[in-house]
């Protein structure tokens, strides 16, 4: 069974509108990882997050761990015809084991930006 | 900022032919992943190395297998391909310690005709 489970699967969204992604873990969280895609390329690196209650921003992105629940957020504010993508949640073990680690995906989310 | 460097980005082979995927990692990060994106799937972790070791195996079939070399720069050979084994692959790189901050290469999209 997958992992990590995002949600919404897909999302459009009005230019200038704020909106959330859910990263939900059914396993203990050792280090969360949130990247964006464009179709067909690479995966580009927006944040990790380790510690419980950790809050990271970048521009307009912000996103938080949450660790008791096991989840994390992806805030953007103001969404542009820029943020459209895939939005990847990865799970690590550096926490844990103090080294750097494979990561496993979560299903991703779609959002589209409209003007 | 220098970033993962991937070549080629595109290899079209036919059925059962090899090929080998070649991974330059950011300077100074010692350990480098691969992963597997198949149409509308998630990355799906193959390997790692560190150090030229084999740090960890995923999913990587017989037919796979890679390897790291003293400048850190790795490449996956593939054997035998199948149809199957169209998709996207992607090389990360990391440092071992420190901020564990992964970074992902653009990718070689092959495709297996």
């Amino acid at each position: 069974s997958q992992e990590l489970e995002q949600s919404p699967q897909s999302l459009i969204v009005q230019e200038g509108k704020n909106l959330t992604i859910n990263c939900t873990s059914s396993k203990t969280l050792y280090g969360l990882y949130w990247y964006k895609q464009k179709y067909g390329e690479g995966l580009i690196f927006l944040m990790m997050l380790q510690k419980g209650g950790e809050e990271k921003s970048h521009e307009k992105i912000t996103a938080k761990l949450d660790e008791k629940k096991q989840q994390s957020s992806l805030h953007i504010t103001a969404s542009q015809p820029s943020h459209a993508g895939i939005y990847l949640c990865g799970a690590g073990r550096a926490a844990l084991t103090g080294t750097a680690s494979k990561l496993t995906f979560g299903t991703g989310t779609r959002l589209q930006v409209t003007l | 900022a220098a970033g993962v460097i991937q070549s080629p980005r595109h290899l079209i082979k036919e059925k059962r032919e090899t090929a080998t995927l070649k991974c330059y990692p950011i300077p100074r990060h010692d350990t480098v992943y691969w992963y597997q994106q198949g149409p509308g799937q998630d990355p799906q972790f193959l390997i790692s190395f560190y150090e030229k070791m084999q740090s960890d195996k995923g999913s990587i079939p017989d037919r796979f297998s890679a390897q790291q070399f003293s400048d850190y720069h790795s490449e996956l050979n593939m054997s035998s391909l199948e149809l199957g084994d169209s998709a996207l692959y992607f090389c990360a790189s990391s440092r071992r310690t420190g901020t564990y901050e992964q970074y992902f290469g653009p990718g070689t999209r092959l495709t297996v005709t």
